[in-house]
């Protein structure tokens, strides 16, 4: 079983639109759980922590289910710069473990 | 905003020959790592390290690479003989504690081709 997984998209989405999309980890035990941003080609960078209680910045919310071991990442009044592939990160003692991504596309 | 630098960006090296990825971790950090992503796959985790010495490898680190931080400043990855499937960006990476929550921050990755 992979330890994270992503629904893979594409998901294409008009300026302004809400896209939600999700991730679940094989890990119990995971402590730490974030979204990173990727662009083509690039090094991943950090969108977001994820916290139990979920949690807001800006125009993104993430959320977390332990109890179901799944991750949320809603964007709300997506811009063309949010066209990206979004990272489920999960983190273990040292590694951080990293779905396969989910690319968002935001058409004008 | 502080740094994590890779060199170089781009490096091509024919099969069996050794490769040498650099980077320069953020100075007061202590914890540094190195990452893979073969082209249209996932990062893959490959070795953490700390105080000197590996604290955690995955089953991709096999013998035939290596990491040193051999003055203070640059954390390198060796791969002794490389192979076609080592093809991938290679990123390095650097925290001052362990987890994402105490400034983990990713180079700008190296691509490595093998021909």
């Amino acid at each position: 079983r992979k330890e994270v997984e992503q629904d893979p998209g594409p998901f294409n989405v008009p300026e302004g639109a809400t896209v939600a999309f999700n991730c679940t980890y094989s890990n119990s035990a995971s402590q730490s759980f974030f979204w990173y941003r990727q662009d083509c080609r690039k090094e991943p960078k950090l969108l977001m922590s994820v916290y139990s209680s979920g949690n807001e910045d800006g125009r993104f919310t993430a959320q977390l289910n332990r109890a179901s071991q799944y991750i949320s990442l809603l964007i709300r009044d997506s811009k063309l710069s949010d066209s990206a592939t979004y990272l489920c990160v999960v983190n273990d003692d040292y590694k951080l473990s990293f779905g396969a991504g989910t690319t968002v596309t935001v058409r004008a | 905003e502080p740094e994590v630098t890779q060199t170089p960006s781009h490096q091509v090296t024919q099969m069996g020959q050794e490769v040498i990825l650099r980077c320069v971790p953020i100075s007061n950090h202590l914890y540094f790592y190195w990452y893979r992503q073969i082209l249209g796959q996932k990062v893959e985790f490959l070795v953490s390290f700390y105080n000197n010495e590996i604290s955690e490898k995955s089953e991709i680190f096999d013998d035939q690479f290596s990491v040193e931080r051999p003055d203070g400043s640059n954390f390198t990855l060796k791969i002794r003989s490389t192979k076609l499937e080592d093809s991938a960006m290679y990123f390095c990476a650097s925290s001052y504690r362990t987890g994402t929550d105490y400034g983990y921050t990713f180079g700008s990755g190296t691509r490595l081709t093998v021909v």
